[in-house]
């Protein structure tokens, strides 16, 4: 089956640092792939859709200039958080769609847990 | 616009019970529905979606859902409960494969 990698799957850092998380698609090319940050308890919340070889697509109240995406290949898109503060402390979760054997299927990635101190 | 709305944030049954997670969603063109599972610090695992096809669908390990335009829901079931489904369980809404949105979720709970 298709699978999606993150990278680091912990990280902590002080406040005003930036960090940066990786996605990879491992057997598949993915040209979109998307961002989502998760609270405690609660719901997957879509950060911004992110697309090889153009700019990411923000949802509303996402700072673009905060969150740094980058989709430089079909199978790598990195999250960076700029200027880290202790309420971006979140999991963060990845998925890559997958078009093939006729289907169409957001595969997701095991998720960043980001701690900022 | 899509909204998804998951009755229960938590829900306990005995092993080898019936499960039921609800779901109902709101869509302005035909939707797209998809649950998936969360175990604890991971990411989600696809159980099963419905991309307008048969309105019964049939997913992984047992669980199955059926689309009902009717009441607009999407409730999720499995037969028999087995201790390795506690787990986070969310409910999605999507047009197409696109932006996805997920309901709260339904924490279920396997009693021995």
């Amino acid at each position: 089956g298709a699978v999606v990698s993150q990278h680091p799957s912990r990280v902590i850092c002080k406040s005003g640092t930036s960090v940066k998380i990786e996605c990879r698609s491992l057997d598949f090319q993915a040209t979109t792939m998307f961002w989502y940050r998760q609270f405690p308890k609660q719901s997957l919340m879509l950060m911004a859709t992110s697309n090889e070889g153009s700019k990411a697509t923000y949802e509303q109240g996402v700072e673009k200039d905060k969150f740094l995406i980058n989709h430089a290949s079909l199978t790598l898109s990195t999250l960076t958080v700029t200027s880290a503060h202790p309420e971006d402390s979140s999991f963060y979760i990845c998925s890559a769609r997958y078009y093939g054997s006729g289907t169409d299927t957001q595969y997701f990635g095991p998720g960043t847990r980001l701690t900022v101190l | 616009a899509q909204s998804v709305t998951q009755l229960g944030s938590h829900v306990s049954v005995s092993e080898g019970a019936l499960v039921l997670l609800r779901c109902n969603y709101s869509s302005s063109v035909p939707p797209y529905l998809f649950w998936y599972v969360q175990y604890p610090n991971q990411g989600l695992q696809l159980l099963l979606k419905y991309t307008s096809a048969a309105t019964l669908v049939k997913g992984i390990n047992g669980f199955e859902a059926e689309f009902k335009k009717s009441e607009t829901s999407f409730h999720l079931t499995k037969p028999s409960a087995h201790m390795s489904d506690a787990a986070e369980y969310f409910c999605a809404v999507g047009n197409g494969n696109e932006k996805l949105t997920f309901g709260t979720g339904t924490r279920l709970t396997i009693i021995p």
